[in-house]
């Protein structure tokens, strides 16, 4: 059984690009949620993926989309990046109506 | 509105004592909480959950959480603390059932001494 996996690790973006963020889905899961990481800061939600659409959103501006594939893979665009968007962000899998959602390592993204 | 608390953002004890967080929430249904620990440049890993039941949970690693409804809280405890223990740890509350936004506390940064 594989875990969460994200890529890539690290990335350095200018301000006003777009990024594009990977997430693979533990086996057998379902629904992927996003989390936005502020350095010092608790994980803050963004969006919620189940059966490739999205299920719930926290406060993230438009600009913040993402997708979920049929394999239940998802990503997140940022589009038009901003100093702020600096931040780790995460990727967590679960079964839907199952409580305990299992999250990846993380993407560190640096905005210049 | 779901929102929690952690008293503390950062707690030093000494190797072999007695570890608490203190994590208190809101909620305005009967809440799952969590708690997640993560060391440095890493993901979170999940430590316990409360879902219902019995509200004293155990967790990996020696640690356990004692849900109390006439206080909103959840803390977290260890009898022991070891080396390895020194990490940041997040509670977290999720009152949305099979939809899952999970809102964290801001951490608290745990020191262990030798």
């Amino acid at each position: 059984e594989t875990g969460v996996t994200q890529s890539p690790t690290h990335l350095i973006k200018t301000r006003g690009q777009q990024v594009t963020l990977r997430c693979s889905s533990q086996s057998g899961h379902n629904t992927v949620s996003w989390y936005q990481q502020a350095l010092g800061q608790g994980p803050q939600f963004i969006f919620q993926y189940y059966r490739e659409e999205e299920n719930g959103r926290g406060n993230f501006p438009p600009r913040f989309s993402g997708l979920q594939f049929p394999n239940y893979s998802s990503e997140l665009n940022v589009n038009a990046l901003e100093l702020d968007d600096s931040a780790l962000y995460l990727c967590a899998s679960s079964l839907r109506g199952v409580s305990e959602a299992f999250f990846g390592q993380g993407t560190r993204l640096t905005v210049v | 509105a779901q929102s929690v608390t952690q008293l503390g953002s950062h707690v030093s004890v000494s190797e072999g004592a007695l570890v608490l967080l203190r994590c208190n929430y809101s909620s305005s249904v009967p809440p799952y909480l969590f708690w997640y620990v993560q060391y440095p440049n890493q993901g979170l890993q999940l430590l316990l959950k409360y879902t219902t039941g019995a509200t004293l949970v155990k967790g990996i690693n020696g640690f356990e959480a004692e849900f109390k409804k006439s206080e909103t809280s959840f803390h977290l405890t260890k009898p022991s603390a070891h080396m390895s223990d020194a990490a940041e740890y997040f509670c977290a509350v999720n009152d949305s059932g099979g939809y899952q936004k999970v809102t964290f506390g801001t951490g608290t940064k745990l020191q262990v001494i030798p």
